[in-house]
């Protein structure tokens, strides 16, 4: 089956403790990317990446690093989490994105974090 | 700054009527539009997309994309209480990410 799987669906940390969420799609997509979901703010992006070793900062990378060294895996890493941190994250994959080619993204089941 | 923009809603509908969600967008280059759906809680769930102006039809969702207009729609027919959700709307243009709005909740009573 297609997917894009997350791990940990759910985790409440304490601040300053590093964590990692882990993402893995099989579907052999190009394009990675990490979203979080805050009341009113809508999906808000973090960093993306168009294939392996390449990655870049979207709309709010500060306090997250991510890396890609495997085609199928794309992990988000807090190195000292804060409160602000804590809200719903997604993962998503899609194709290489290229052409005129529609490339939906498919989303993973999301994380949600608290950090207290 | 591309920008796509969505009434928050809620849009409210009685059961079998039609809901009619807009979504606008800024950036004239954008040349796929997306529709997902998201339950509270849940992860984006993919619609329909469409990338020619005019209707694109899938069951009882219409998509209906205007570029000239810089705006695309979502219709849902027959309206049923299981469609009560966000829905997202997105853009891209080619080599770019995905520009989410921030999503219309749709209630729909039975």
């Amino acid at each position: 089956e297609a997917q894009v799987t997350q791990n940990p669906r759910y985790l409440i940390t304490v601040t300053g403790k590093k964590l990692t969420v882990t993402c893995s799609q099989n579907m052999n997509h190009e394009y990675m990317s990490w979203y979080r979901q805050d009341p009113g703010l809508g999906l808000r992006q973090i960093y993306y990446s168009m294939n392996v070793e390449v990655t870049d900062k979207g709309d709010v990378p500060e306090g997250y690093k991510v890396s890609r060294k495997e085609k199928r895996n794309f992990p988000l890493i807090l190195e000292s989490p804060s409160p602000n941190q804590t809200s719903l994250y997604f993962c998503a994959s899609s194709w290489r994105i290229s052409g005129t080619v529609p490339s939906p993204a498919f989303f993973g089941q999301g994380t949600r974090l608290t950090v207290v | 700054q591309k920008e796509v923009e969505q009434n928050s809603g809620p849009l409210s509908v009685p059961e079998g009527a039609i809901a009619s969600l807009n979504c606008t967008y800024s950036d004239r280059g954008s040349q796929s539009f997306f529709w997902y759906r998201q339950y509270s809680g849940k992860s984006p769930e993919l619609i329909m997309f469409i990338y020619s102006n005019g209707d694109k039809e899938d069951g009882r969702f219409t998509a209906q994309l205007n570029k000239a207009s810089q705006y695309v729609s979502l219709l849902i027919r027959d309206s049923q209480p299981s469609d009560s959700a966000t829905y997202l709307c997105a853009v891209n243009q080619a080599g770019t990410a995905l520009i989410f709005g921030k999503g219309t909740t749709l209630s729909v009573s039975s």
